[in-house]
This record gives structure tokens, C-alpha cells and sequence, in this order.
């Protein structure tokens, strides 16, 4: 079964850093663009950022460009989002998303599956 | 990149057909026919449910279905049930690598 599974979620100081995980199985890991998604308390969805199978290509949404980078360890099937100079809208649920197979270059709208999400809190 | 734009709320009664609509520019919906729709139950992960504008993926109820006309894609669920009642959020590839999600939309069956 094709899963993923983030961590690393916690209450962190505006100001702080933070570093989520994602551990994947269930599929060939560097065949596949992994992205992050947040969502903020009773809020919608925004992207995050997305990285491509090899981990040579990365984009991000102009909101977090600069504070937040996005990795990942093929050898290890995780991808990470390693969170810097974190405000308090930064608080949300993050997600972490396979890019479907259907999907023909590395930013792509179609994820499935989604994790359950990873609560990152921001306040003083 | 701003948020596509969704109505907050739509409701229908078990049988009917409700269509939720999605607009964006030029520069992501109608230049691309990379459209999504998620469903979102509370307190649970996004499902997909459309990709690529039309297309279901496996499993997914034919109930739903999608469109595009211009700038404004649309999901249509018709045969409405109470497990439809959820959040809906569209999602396209938008210009210089991004992608946007809509605002969401509250399907509330009545």
C-alpha cells in the first residue's frame, strides 16, 4: 500500500526553526516528485513546495521562499521540510503529497495519497 | 500567486445535482489543463477526486464529474448523498512552476 507519513510537528517561538518528515513506502520513492501542503487552523488549502524525484529541481510558494527549503534522502524514502525565521501565520497542519503518476513534470496539482498532517504551532 | 476563487457554501438535497465552480486567469485554470478537486471530510486528509479536469481516478463514484470553460472549471455531483457532504477545493498548475489552491467550498446536503 502506497503511504506516507509526516512528523516532526510541535510548538515552536516565533522567530524559531523546525524540521518536518515524511517517510514513504510502498512505492519507488525517487521515481516520484514529493510536495508539502499546509493548512491553517480552520482555514483552506495553500502549497507549499515541491521537489522533484532526483531532488535537483525545487519550487516553493512565494509565502515561505527563502525560510523554508525542501530536501529529501532517497536512500532513506523520506523527504523533509526544513522550516526557518517561523511567523505565527506559519501555524498550520503541513501535509506531505506524493505526485501522482499521472503527472508529467514535477509541479503537478494532482497528489494522491496525502498524509494525515503534522500540527506546527507558532506562538510565543 | 492568489487563491482561485470558490463560492464558501453550496447545498443540495439527497437525489439533486449541485455543481461547484472554481476561477482563476490566464494565467493558471484557463491556460492549462491541469485542473484538480479535492474532498475534504473533517478532520481527515484530501481525497482526489478529479485530475487533469475530467479524469477520475480509480474508485472515485461517477457521480463526479468535472469541466472547464475559460478560466472557470467546475466539479458536478449529481445523485447527491450524505456522504458527499464535505469540503471541495480545486487546485491548477499556475505560471513559473506553482501550483494554487481555490478558497474551498462547503457542501452541506440538506
Amino acid at each position: 500500500e502506497v503511504q506516507v507519513l509526516e512528523s516532526g510537528g510541535g510548538l515552536v517561538q516565533p522567530g524559531g526553526s523546525l524540521r518536518l518528515s515524511c517517510a514513504a513506502s510502498g512505492f519507488t520513492f525517487s521515481d516520484y516528485a514529493m510536495s508539502w501542503v499546509r493548512q491553517a487552523p480552520g482555514k483552506g488549502l495553500e502549497w507549499v513546495s515541491v521537489i522533484s524525484g532526483s531532488g535537483g529541481s525545487t519550487y516553493y510558494a512565494v509565502s515561505v521562499k527563502g525560510r523554508f527549503t525542501i530536501s529529501r534522502d532517497n536512500s532513506k524514502n523520506t523527504l523533509y521540510l526544513q522550516m526557518n525565521s517561523l511567523r505565527a501565520e506559519d501555524t498550520a497542519v503541513y501535509y506531505c503529497a506524493k505526485n501522482s503518476r499521472y503527472c508529467s513534470s514535477t509541479t503537478c496539482p494532482t497528489l494522491v495519497p496525502w498524509g494525515q498532517g503534522t500540527l506546527v504551532t507558532v506562538s510565543s | 500567486q492568489s487563491a482561485l476563487t470558490q463560492p464558501a457554501s453550496v447545498s443540495g438535497s439527497p437525489g439533486q445535482s449541485i455543481t461547484i465552480s472554481c476561477t482563476g486567469t490566464s494565467s493558471d485554470v484557463g491556460s492549462y489543463n491541469l485542473v484538480s478537486w479535492y474532498q475534504q471530510l473533517p478532520g481527515k486528509a484530501p481525497k482526489l477526486m478529479i485530475y487533469e479536469v475530467t479524469k477520475r481516478p480509480s474508485g472515485v463514484s461517477n457521480r463526479f464529474s468535472g469541466s472547464k470553460s475559460g478560466n472557470t472549471a467546475s466539479l458536478t455531483i449529481s445523485g447527491l448523498q450524505a456522504e458527499d457532504e464535505a469540503d471541495y477545493y480545486c487546485c491548477s498548475y499556475a505560471r513559473s512552476n506553482s501550483v494554487v489552491f481555490g478558497g474551498g467550498t462547503k457542501l452541506t446536503v440538506l
